[in-house]
């Protein structure tokens, strides 16, 4: 079942401004992962964030997560055009059964 | 390295017949698992395996059938199509099952089921 959900489900924005995705998740997590999916394409990992961090930075990625509200948010700066993809967050447990659980996605617009 | 690789890209099929959705991977990871992805269901995880003889089941696992005879090779066997199964189907392999480890993701074969 999913664990995280992606907010907005859509969001369209031009060249050269921010995009900001959300991501709240139910359960107790270890780690949390942000994926991007273009048209067609399978998923690429973006970025991975453990439950004892609270932000990390890849390049124009910047995420946070937050435990005590159960959410995190991914953002890029100075989006391009070529950013317009669908982002998934994906959130994983520990324990025996540990499994990566994706969202539902959301997807964003760059307009150049 | 081709990374993770499945084939065939698009397949249709009739109700009832049965085929072999095939993944490859040649980074010699120990997981591996099958995704199905449908509009605004996200993604869900079939079956998957830890390593080479062990399998497991997802959470939508009904109607499918996995074997990992090899470290390389994990296919996904399809009993008797239903039109529900009408889905993409993403294949995808991690170093090990810890759930931290990046997943690297298959281009995907999109089913259609008639």
């Amino acid at each position: 079942s999913q664990q995280g959900e992606e907010d907005p489900q859509a969001l369209s924005i031009q060249e050269g401004e921010n995009a900001t995705m959300n991501c709240s998740y139910k359960t107790s997590i270890n780690n949390l992962q942000w994926y991007r999916q273009n048209s067609g394409r399978g998923l690429v990992h973006l970025i991975l964030i453990r439950s004892n961090e609270r932000e990390k930075h890849s390049g124009r990625l910047r995420v946070t997560l937050d435990t005590s509200k159960k959410s995190s948010s991914l953002l890029i700066t100075a989006s391009r055009a070529a950013d317009t993809a669908s982002y998934f967050c994906a959130t994983g447990t520990q324990g025996g059964s540990e499994k990566l659980v994706f969202g539902k996605g959301m997807k964003l617009t760059v307009n150049p | 390295n081709a990374g993770v690789t499945q084939t065939p890209k698009f397949q249709v099929l009739k109700t009832g017949q049965s085929m072999t959705l095939q993944c490859a991977q040649d980074m010699n990871h120990e997981y591996m698992s099958w995704y199905r992805q449908d509009p605004g269901m996200g993604l869900r995880l079939i079956h998957y395996s830890v390593g080479a003889g062990i399998t497991d089941q997802g959470e939508v696992p009904n109607g499918y059938n996995v074997s990992r005879s090899t470290t390389e090779d994990f296919p996904l066997r399809l009993l008797s199509a239903a039109p529900s199964q009408t889905s993409v189907y993403f294949c995808a392999s991690s170093l090990n099952r810890l759930s931290y480890n990046e997943q690297f993701f298959g281009p995907g074969t999109r089913l259609t089921v008639l």
